[in-house]
């Protein structure tokens, strides 16, 4: 059964503070992992990665996946309180269809 | 362009009871995927539907139903209502076998 876990459950930091969220994963036929912010309801979506060691950017949120060790980092850079939010990490299995599999999520919190 | 809706929003039953989830995907996707997230949880997969036809699915009773019109909506029913079946549900759409999956708001249930 596939595996996605992920670190730390939950975090407080200042704003302005910098965060590493991690995901680890065993997934059988690995395809691509995916990174998802969600705040009150919908997850939306953030980065997708598929090749080892090339990060991805988007503003101050960076992302990168080792597909040797098996595991992703999503890092905020300058967190200001709307970062505030659970960070879910999902693999994707090769395959007809795009089944992901997620984790438990990180929850984060900005206080000023 | 509209994104993934649902509806309701929210909903309350007792046990026992059938309930119907509806869910219309992002305009050009024909893919829809069904997930259940419980209160502290990451997002569980229910099935796929592609084609008006459920294409993979996860590890979830035959209470749980799905259908996919001509107009790829879809509708989630599940049946004899337990407890535990109490949580978020969301809907997510993608585009034939892409990876990408975009979340709705999702609908919440209650059941007493």
């Amino acid at each position: 059964e596939d595996k996605v876990v992920q670190s730390p459950l939950s975090l407080v930091v200042h704003e302005g503070d910098t965060v590493t969220l991690n995901c680890s994963y065993e997934v059988t036929n690995f395809r691509s992992l995916l990174w998802y912010k969600q705040e009150k309801k919908a997850p939306t979506f953030l980065f997708m990665l598929t090749s080892s060691g090339i990060e991805k950017k988007s503003g101050r949120l960076s992302s990168i996946l080792d597909k040797k060790e098996l595991f992703s980092i999503l890092n905020i850079t300058a967190t200001q309180t709307g970062d505030s939010a659970v960070y879910l990490c999902a693999t994707d299995r090769g395959g007809t269809a795009s089944k992901l599999t997620f984790g438990t999520g990180t929850r984060l919190q900005v206080t000023l | 362009d509209a994104g993934v809706t649902q509806s309701p929003t929210h909903l309350i039953k007792t046990r026992g009871q059938q309930v119907t989830l509806r869910c219309s995907p992002k305009s050009g996707h024909d893919t829809v995927s069904w997930y259940q997230q419980a209160l502290g949880q990451g997002p569980q997969f229910i099935f796929q539907y592609y084609e008006e036809e459920e294409r993979q699915r996860g590890n979830f009773p035959d209470r749980f139903s799905g259908h996919q019109f001509p107009n790829y909506s879809s509708e989630l029913n599940v049946n004899a209502l337990l407890l535990g079946d109490s949580a978020l549900y969301l809907c997510a759409s993608s585009l034939g076998g892409t990876v990408t999956q975009y979340f709705g708001p999702g609908t919440r249930l209650l059941v007493l």
